[in-house]
């Protein structure tokens, strides 16, 4: 079974601190994703990587930053938190293969920044 | 652009009873469809998928069919149990990277 972990369940943090969120997979898959679920939303995608070292903006990517420096490792950085981003956050990873598209998610991490 | 919209909730239902949850989607391709679940404290997990239309998903006992004449992929059970109270996302995927989500219904049964 594909295995996507997430380094906490539950995190607080106060405001103006750096948060990391860390996520690995072990399907070495290309494609990595963080997004944030917040209730009447949906999942909103704040960034992706499809390969070591890149990244791409997803819709909301404002007050956050990425890093990808192993394929299975995928780092979410809030620079500088704010209670705007208390939230769960998922992430997910996709095999790059053609046709069958799947994404497996982590168990989220329940973020509250007071 | 792409995107899904799925019924809003939540929806609480007796256990026994006939579900369906709408979703229809807006793509100018040919996009595959999925069905994913979220129970209590946990991540996403794949529900079904559909690949192409006229494909139908299934698992567990719920189906959809995908639907290209009314856009739609909607998720049906004959039977819910009260296992199957989660909230539920319909979502598009037009390629690699791009992964469309609803907005989730939560769904509630009751025994």
């Amino acid at each position: 079974d594909v295995k996507v972990t997430q380094s906490s369940r539950y995190l607080v943090k106060r405001t103006g601190e750096k948060v990391f969120l860390e996520c690995v997979q072990d399907m070495d898959h290309e494609n990595m994703f963080w997004y944030r679920q917040d209730p009447g939303l949906g999942l909103r995608l704040i960034y992706f990587s499809y390969d070591v070292k890149m990244k791409e903006k997803g819709d909301i990517p404002e007050g956050y930053s990425v890093s990808r420096e192993k394929k299975e490792r995928f780092s979410l950085i809030l620079e500088s938190a704010s209670t705007n981003q208390t939230s769960m956050y998922l992430c997910a990873s996709i095999t790059g293969a053609s046709g069958t598209y799947e994404q497996y998610f982590g168990p989220g991490t329940r973020l509250t920044v007071t | 652009g792409d995107s899904v919209t799925q019924m809003e909730g939540p929806v609480t239902l007796s256990e026994e009873a006939f579900l369906t949850i709408n979703c229809t989607y807006t793509a100018t391709g040919y996009p595959s469809l999925f069905w994913y679940v979220q129970y209590p404290g946990e991540g996403l997990q794949l529900l079904l998928k559909a690949t192409k239309a006229d494909d139908k998903g299934s698992n567990k006992g719920f189906e959809a069919t995908y639907r290209k004449e009314t856009t739609s992929f909607h998720l049906e059970k004959g039977s819910v149990q009260v296992s199957d109270s989660a909230v539920y996302f319909c979502a598009l995927l037009a390629g690699a990277n791009n992964l469309f989500f609803g907005t989730g219904t939560r769904l509630t049964v009751i025994p």
